[in-house]
């Protein structure tokens, strides 16, 4: 069965601080895709980033970075340099079906980040 | 810009009432979905449409129906039968190219059963 674990329900940091959010995933399907969305208090899910079973590269992104190991069935998210703005519920989801226009996406119960000035 | 308008944000519903969300999309999606989310928890599949005309049931229909009469638009109605209804409610739509897989989400609707 397919479940993505976000086991940090709430980090709090203060500005400047480097923090990791956790994922977890299991699938038994080899061909999958994960996912990190950002939620701020407006409430809409905002896109961050991609990845595919087969590309293991951790990518980085201006602050942003993202390491992924198939091995331990992970795929965690960190901030460099937290500032108040990165405030927000963070998502990881999975995706390791598609039929024609469909994707189902299992999301994890997501990790609120609070950042302090 | 292209993306996803839900409207109302915020949406009061009587007992025994029904109540329309609306969602809307410019990005030329085939695919719609319709997510509830609750405190502390993921978003759970309500419904979802791959083509005009069509839609499937997600993991939570019970107490939910939509329409997909355009390509741009996916309604969602909260019936009375929906036991707890009180919950933030998002729209989101995918491409339907099996490359570019992420969903776009709108701004979500909040309603409140008083």
């Amino acid at each position: 069965a397919q479940k993505v674990t976000q086991a940090q329900t709430e980090i709090s940091v203060v500005e400047k601080e480097d923090v990791t959010l956790d994922c977890v995933y299991e699938t038994r399907d080899t061909t999958y895709y994960l996912f990190w969305y950002k939620q701020p208090p407006s409430g809409e899910l905002v896109f961050l980033i991609r990845r595919n079973s087969f590309d293991e590269q951790n990518e980085i992104s201006g602050r942003y970075s993202w390491n992924f190991q198939k091995s331990t069935s992970s795929f965690n998210f960190t901030i460099t340099a937290s500032q108040v703005v990165d405030s927000a519920v963070y998502f990881c989801a999975l995706s390791d079906s598609w039929e024609y226009n469909f994707n189902k996406f299992y999301f994890g119960s997501g990790t609120k980040l609070n950042v302090k000035p | 810009d292209g993306g996803i308008t839900q409207s109302p944000k915020y949406l009061f519903r009587k007992e025994g009432q029904n109540v329309t969300l609306s969602c809307e999309q410019n990005l030329n999606h085939d695919a719609m979905y319709w997510y509830r989310q609750d405190p502390g928890q993921g978003l759970r599949l309500i419904y979802y449409s791959q083509i005009v005309n069509d839609f499937q049931k997600g993991d939570i229909a019970e107490g939910y129906s939509v329409s997909r009469e355009k390509k741009e638009s996916f309604p969602l109605t909260v019936t009375s039968a929906q036991k707890n209804p009180t919950a933030f409610y998002l729209c989101a739509s995918t491409s339907g190219d099996r490359l570019n897989t992420e969903a776009f989400f709108g701004q979500g609707t909040r309603l409140t059963v008083v």
